[in-house]
């Protein structure tokens, strides 16, 4: 089974503070993606990485950078914490397309519920 | 750009029973993949089911099924002998050309015992 652990379930920081947020999978997926996940919102894209050191900007990538040094994992990073960056954040995983797997479905981690006070 | 709308934050069910969770999107696109993934509380975000664009067959996965209306964009989901355990948000999903996902708002399905 396809695994994906992000390194804090809950997270509580101040304003101003750096944060980071780690994504380990361990199915050697090229694909890696972060989401920030708020009510009647549903999910949104923040970044996401084809490659190692490779990222591209989603819809809502202000305030936020990404690190992908390993194939396997993927740091979200927060340069100085805002209290509208409160919010869940989910980390996603999927190999690129193929003819045998053309859908490239996306595997979550748990997620990560960060507070900035 | 591609835009998927979920008009029900909310539905519940009396176990045992079926419910429809309705979806539709906005596309130009001719091929696509569209899905459902099911967010149990405080649990992990697992895919339910997908449906190619392209094939004209619905989806079913056990108790899941899909409604696929291609002209009307239109990507409902059917879950019949409703359990406890179908308690979740419910996403809807497009993938776009560039493999990316464009998510629905949510509907929050209750399970009435």
């Amino acid at each position: 089974d396809v695994k994906v652990t992000q390194s804090s379930r809950y997270l509580v920081k101040r304003t101003g503070e750096k944060v980071f947020l780690e994504c380990v999978q361990d199915m050697d997926h090229e694909n890696m993606f972060w989401y920030r996940q708020d009510p009647g919102l549903g999910l949104r894209l923040i970044y996401f990485s084809y490659d190692v050191k490779m990222k591209e900007k989603g819809d809502i990538p202000e305030g936020y950078s990404v690190s992908r040094e390993k194939k396997e994992r993927f740091s979200l990073i927060l340069e100085s914490a805002s209290t509208n960056q409160t919010s869940m954040y989910l980390c996603a995983s999927s190999l690129y397309p193929t003819a045998t797997t053309p859908h490239n479905e996306q595997f979550f981690g748990p997620g990560t519920r960060l507070t900035v006070l | 750009a591609q835009t998927v709308t979920q008009s029900q934050p909310e539905m519940s069910v009396q176990e045992a029973e079926t419910v429809t969770l309705s979806c539709t999107y906005d596309t130009s696109e001719s091929d696509y993949y569209l899905f459902w993934y099911k967010q149990p509380p405080s649990r992990q975000m697992i895919l339910v089911i997908r449906q190619e664009a392209y094939k004209q067959q619905n989806a079913t996965e056990n108790r899941f099924s899909v409604n696929f209306q291609k002209a009307a964009k239109s990507f409902s989901l059917k879950i019949s002998d409703s359990q406890l355990g179908d308690a979740a948000m419910y996403f809807c999903a497009y993938r776009d050309s560039n493999y990316q996902l464009i998510w629905g708002a949510g509907t929050k399905l209750i399970i009435k015992p």
